[in-house]
């Protein structure tokens, strides 16, 4: 199994830059989560879907951030414009859903650096 | 009030010692624990689920679950130094998936 696949792995751009990060889920997994973590806020959840319909996105910070899945092996989390405070590590996270095996496996993540 | 709080660290044990993570929790009807190991740089990786209460084995690893007092623990038997980690206690909320995580404790063991 590959495991859930993050692309880029590193990610540095300029403030004002448009930033689009990908996530391929586990093959099976009804559920795909984006978290981002700094060393400030911790693992903070920013939307997750089912079934490539998004369930919640209150974590998502401002407009401009906003995320898509056209299907059930691909996601996308774009930040459009990027400011610095973006900086951060983005995790995907995808988990089959069943009852009592609701685990969520996180892909490498993406490093982002906002000059 | 967050809702995950874990014990502040960092926490630093012996080789051979037992390393005890606590981490409490404000939902009351949460239904699923789990605890993450994160090695730095690297992504969470589950480690141990727990679900009911009392204790839960695995290998070098114990959960614990009091759902009385919205408490979960994990213990590290014979710790080793490839322990040195963060650990993140994680709470799946009572109606939908989403975890919430705890800031996370950081181990060190010492050789």
């Amino acid at each position: 199994d590959a495991g859930v696949i993050q692309s880029p792995r590193h990610e540095v751009t300029e403030m004002g830059q448009e930033v689009t990060l990908r996530c391929k889920p586990i093959s099976g997994h009804d559920y795909l989560f984006w978290y981002r973590q700094t060393m400030m806020r911790g693992l903070e959840l920013l939307i997750y879907f089912n079934n490539n319909v998004p369930i919640d996105d209150s974590g998502m910070p401002e407009d401009r951030f906003s995320a898509k899945m056209p299907n059930a092996s691909f996601s996308t989390l774009k930040i459009q414009p990027s400011e610095p405070r973006d900086s951060a590590v983005y995790f995907c996270a995808s988990s089959p859903g069943l009852a009592g095996v609701e685990t969520q496996y996180f892909g490498p993540g993406t490093r982002l650096l906002v000059l | 009030q967050k809702e995950v709080e874990q014990n502040s660290g960092p926490l630093s044990v012996p080789e051979g010692a037992i390393a005890s993570l606590n981490c409490t929790y404000s939902d009351r009807v949460s239904q699923s624990f789990f605890w993450y190991r994160q090695y730095s740089g690297k992504s969470p990786e589950l480690i141990m689920s727990i679900y009911s209460n009392g204790d839960k084995e695995d290998g070098r690893f114990t959960a614990q679950l009091n759902k009385a007092s919205q408490y979960v623990s994990l213990l590290i038997r014979d710790s080793q130094p490839s322990d040195s980690a963060t650990y993140l206690c994680a709470v799946r909320g009572s109606n939908d998936y989403k975890l919430s995580f705890g800031a996370g404790t950081t181990v060190t063991v010492r050789a």
